[in-house]
């Protein structure tokens, strides 16, 4: 059982280049979170999804776009990318919002724009 | 809006030495989860706090929760070096989401 799977690990961008950032999960799980971490910081959302086809904003979505076709999968999009989006970015997914065991989370992506 | 902070957000302790970390909330929210977070890994679920009163525990680690307070504790007993990690606590923000704090980074020192 993989849990959550995000994809790259790692990534260094050019300012203005663009990427997605892959996340699937294999738990059957209809909600999934994109958050973000800066070094020394707690967690910010930055999108949600209650369902395919159903996303809404988080915390920080400015400069983010997220697509929910499947129940497993739900990639970020960075456009235009900024230094101020280098960041770890963490995938998670709940069989429910108000469940007895938290969100699974993905292992994280590094990413750093220069 | 809902707001989630922890303090302290660093901590230094002996081995073998009790301590809390608390996790305070600014609005109404009835659940809370405590993580667990090692250098350069992801999140670990620890606890998920369910209402008003409850209480968890797992080995040196025992977490609680007071909605009236609006405020969850973490508490040490004993510590040893494989404590050492940023723990978090996230609170339910009542649509769909969990609203994290900033994180209290623990070191347990020999």
């Amino acid at each position: 059982n993989a849990g959550v799977t995000q994809t790259p690990k790692f990534r260094i961008l050019k300012i203005g280049q663009s990427m997605t950032l892959q996340c699937t999960q294999d738990m059957n799980h209809n909600y999934m979170y994109w958050y973000r971490q800066d070094p020394g910081m707690g967690l910010k959302l930055i999108y949600y999804s209650v369902g395919a086809g159903i996303t809404d904003k988080g915390e920080v979505p400015n400069g983010y776009n997220v697509s929910r076709s499947t129940t497993e999968d739900f990639p970020l999009r960075l456009e235009l990318a900024a230094p101020s989006q280098t960041s770890v970015y963490f995938c998670a997914s709940s069989y429910s919002p108000r469940g007895n065991y938290g969100y699974t989370f993905g292992s994280g992506t590094r990413l750093t724009v220069v | 809006e809902l707001k989630v902070e922890q303090n302290p957000l660093f901590l230094s302790m002996q081995e073998g030495k009790n301590y809390t970390i608390y996790c305070n909330y600014s609005t109404t929210s009835d659940r809370l989860y405590w993580y667990r977070q090692d250098p350069g890994k992801s999140l670990e679920s620890l606890f998920v706090l369910l209402s008003n009163g409850a209480v968890k525990q797992e080995g040196r680690l025992m977490a609680s929760l007071d909605t009236k307070a609006r405020l969850s504790t973490l508490h040490i007993t004993a510590a040893v070096h494989d404590l050492s990690a940023t723990y978090f606590c996230a609170a339910f923000s009542g649509t769909y989401k969990y609203i994290f704090g900033t994180g209290t980074r623990l070191k347990v020192l020999a």
